[in-house]
């Protein structure tokens, strides 16, 4: 199984809005990134955690909180939103996070905000 | 800092090779990944380059210099379906950092 999942596919919120986008894989993999990709622009690394710890925060703005409740789930919860934030949220994962690993992506999150 | 260049699109025959170059300045550079993406569609692992050299797998082969902080992607005998954003990707630092480039657009023609 080299799939990894992401829920919602589609997500309309308002700017007052709390929701939180899913992410799992069940290839056993330690490392899961969460990126962010604006339509004709390449995904930006957003967070990156290894062994279910948070190792890398890209200077995300503090209205996405990443969460990881264990090694095969990856939450990205979403509050106070611009509609600049509008985009394709993407979820990878890779067996470590170390150099060279393959990473597998999930379809997306395509999310609006109003 | 760090710099990505690529070609914004490429335009080839349905059957043809066609070479799509990178040039990186990245600093903690460790190797040089290639992502394939369609149009709505996810980014696919295409290779990966550590090393100097060649690395072939079927019809796409990629290439690194480390001494020139250059790579290409080389797509040969073209299908319809190559037709996609193909992006370079550097590895740097710790932690699995992948930035990823601008991207080239493929358009395969019959």
């Amino acid at each position: 199984d080299t799939e990894v999942t992401q829920t919602p596919k589609h997500l309309v919120m308002g700017m007052t809005n709390k929701k939180s986008l899913k992410c799992e894989q069940h290839m056993g993999h330690r490392a899961m990134y969460w990126y962010k990709q604006k339509a004709k622009k390449p995904p930006e690394l957003m967070f990156v955690y290894s062994y279910e710890k948070l190792s890398i925060n890209e200077s995300v703005p503090s209205r996405f909180s990443p969460e990881c409740p264990n090694s095969s789930l990856l939450n990205l919860h979403l509050h106070a939103l611009q509609p600049e934030d509008s985009a394709l949220y993407l979820c990878a994962s890779s067996q470590e996070a170390g150099q060279g690993d393959t990473q597998y992506f999930g379809p997306g999150t395509r999310l609006t905000v109003l | 800092g760090q710099s990505l260049e690529q070609p914004s699109e490429v335009t080839a025959v349905e059957g043809a090779i066609v070479q799509i170059n990178c040039t990186y300045q990245t600093s903690g550079f460790y190797g040089l990944s290639w992502y394939q993406q369609h149009d709505g569609g996810a980014p696919t692992f295409l290779s990966y380059n550590a090393l100097d050299g060649l690395e072939e797998t079927g019809r796409f082969s990629s290439f690194l210099s480390r001494s020139d902080s250059y790579g290409y992607l080389l797509l040969q005998e073209l299908q319809m379906k190559d037709s996609a954003s193909y992006f370079c990707a550097p590895h740097s630092g710790g932690y699995q950092k992948v930035t990823f480039g601008t991207g080239t657009k493929l358009q395969v023609i019959p």
